[in-house]
């Protein structure tokens, strides 16, 4: 099993529609939990951190149930300017001491 | 404030041919990461600086990959001899500590033919 799993999609999805997707963990030891996002042939800047409690920034929402070991990432009235891959990122291996990314959720955003 | 500077953006190189790539971090950086991207995936971690401590290298293929930090800021990553298998994009990212912010360098686009 990976350590961190994601659907890689693609998605495709409406102007203006609700998208949201999912990564799951297996270190349950994991204390770090980021997404953040990749447009194509660019590197990976920070969209937002996870916390406990659960986190919004403007159209985005993050979210993290520990019990079941996912975090989330729900993206409100879609922009055409949302379209990228986005990475889930966790604190992985032994100790968690190893930020570990996923393998990418492909998100496109159509007219 | 300048971001993390990658050099060459691109490099093509024949299998059995060295290779090297530089990295210069966002300024005050502690951290320093490696990572290699093939297309589809998400990055993989090769080495971990802290100042020029390698904390974590686990990941990284000793007998033909090699990297230092020398004065615990600007860092190398040399691969010798190439493979085919090696083509991918090779990210550099730094951050001010571990569990803050990573910003990463346009990247090197390797391919060895």
């Amino acid at each position: 099993r990976k350590e961190v799993e994601q659907d890689p999609g693609p998605f495709n999805v409406p102007e203006g529609a609700t998208v949201a997707f999912n990564c799951t963990y297996s270190n349950s030891a994991s204390q770090s939990f980021f997404w953040y996002r990749q447009d194509c042939r660019k590197e990976p800047k920070l969209l937002m951190s996870v916390y406990s409690s659960g986190n919004e920034d403007g159209r985005f929402t993050a979210q993290l149930n520990r019990a079941s070991q996912y975090i989330s990432l729900l993206i409100r009235d879609s922009k055409l300017s949302d379209s990228a891959t986005y990475l889930c990122v966790v604190g992985a291996g032994e100790g968690a001491q190893k930020l570990v990314f996923g393998q990418g959720t492909r998100l496109t955003i159509n007219p | 404030e300048a971001g993390v500077v990658q050099s060459p953006r691109y490099k093509i190189i024949e299998k059995k041919q060295p290779v090297a790539f530089w990295c210069n971090p966002i300024s005050g950086h502690n951290t320093l990461y490696w990572y290699l991207q093939n297309l589809g995936q998400g990055p993989e971690l090769l080495i971990r600086y802290e100042n020029e401590e390698a904390v974590d290298d686990s990941q990284l293929p000793k007998d033909r990959f090699s990297a230092e930090r020398l004065k615990g800021v600007d860092s190398t990553l040399k691969i010798q001899p190439a493979e085919l298998g090696d083509s991918a994009v090779y990210l550099c990212a730094s951050s001010l500590g571990f569990y803050n912010e990573q910003f990463f360098g346009p990247g090197t686009r390797l391919t060895v033919l």
